[in-house]
């Protein structure tokens, strides 16, 4: 079975420090990589997606993730938070092809620390 | 843009009532999902269409049922509320197969509070 572990359910990082978020899963074949960022009260948005082609992706709001298959990871990183960071962000993963669902992480909320 | 509607942002039901959350996307997309949200459980689908009158079950279906008879149109149904179905419900659709490798566009979200 395909599964998405996200480590920390609670990250707090201050203002202009790095942001890192952890994003493993489980597959035997190449996933497709998804993160989604939710904030208060909205539905998710799309930040980045790696499909194929370069390992680095970069998204919306100075986001970028890298897919490193021999470590089966996505984690999502910045170099320097800013307050209108905080947010949950979720790691997702499609194995397989047709209409097969994303599978989600539980999610990571992010504070920043002024 | 894709644009995913949701029939209410906040809803109030009570315990036994037959509820019915709406969702419509203008992408003319193929795909249809409707996840629940709880805090530490991250998103759950529970049901989701990839064609016009066809369904899947989702992860957890129990308690809910599904009605796709227009493409752009995804209705959830709870038949008889509880209260353990008090969440934040939230609607995605997606291109079919291979197009858009999956990516799901998500709606604003319905939170459903059940007395």
């Amino acid at each position: 079975a395909q599964s998405v572990t996200q480590l920390g359910s609670h990250v707090s990082v201050s203002e202009g420090a790095l942001v890192l978020l952890r994003c493993n899963y489980s597959s035997s074949v190449p996933p497709y990589l998804f993160w989604y960022v939710q904030y208060p009260n909205q539905g998710l948005q799309l930040l980045l997606k790696y499909t194929t082609g370069a390992t680095l992706v970069k998204g919306i709001n100075g986001f970028e993730a890298e897919f490193k298959k021999s470590e089966t990871s996505f984690h999502l990183t910045k170099p320097s938070a800013h307050m209108s960071d905080a947010a949950e962000y979720f790691c997702a993963v499609r194995m397989g092809g047709g209409n097969t669902p994303l599978v989600f992480g539980k999610g990571t909320r992010l504070s920043v620390i002024a | 843009d894709v644009k995913v509607t949701q029939s209410s942002r906040y809803l109030v039901k009570r315990t036994g009532e037959k509820v019915f959350l709406e969702c419509v996307q203008d992408m003319d997309h193929e795909n249809m999902f409707w996840y629940r949200q709880d805090p530490g459980l991250g998103l759950r689908l529970i049901y989701f269409s990839y064609d016009v009158k066809m369904k899947e079950k989702g992860d957890i279906p129990e308690g809910y049922s599904v009605s796709r008879e227009k493409k752009e149109r995804f209705s959830l149904i709870l038949e008889s509320a509880s209260t353990n179905q008090t969440s934040m419900y939230l609607c995605a659709s997606s291109y079919p197969g291979g197009m858009g490798r999956g990516e799901q566009f998500f709606g604003p979200g319905t939170r459903l509070t059940v007395l």
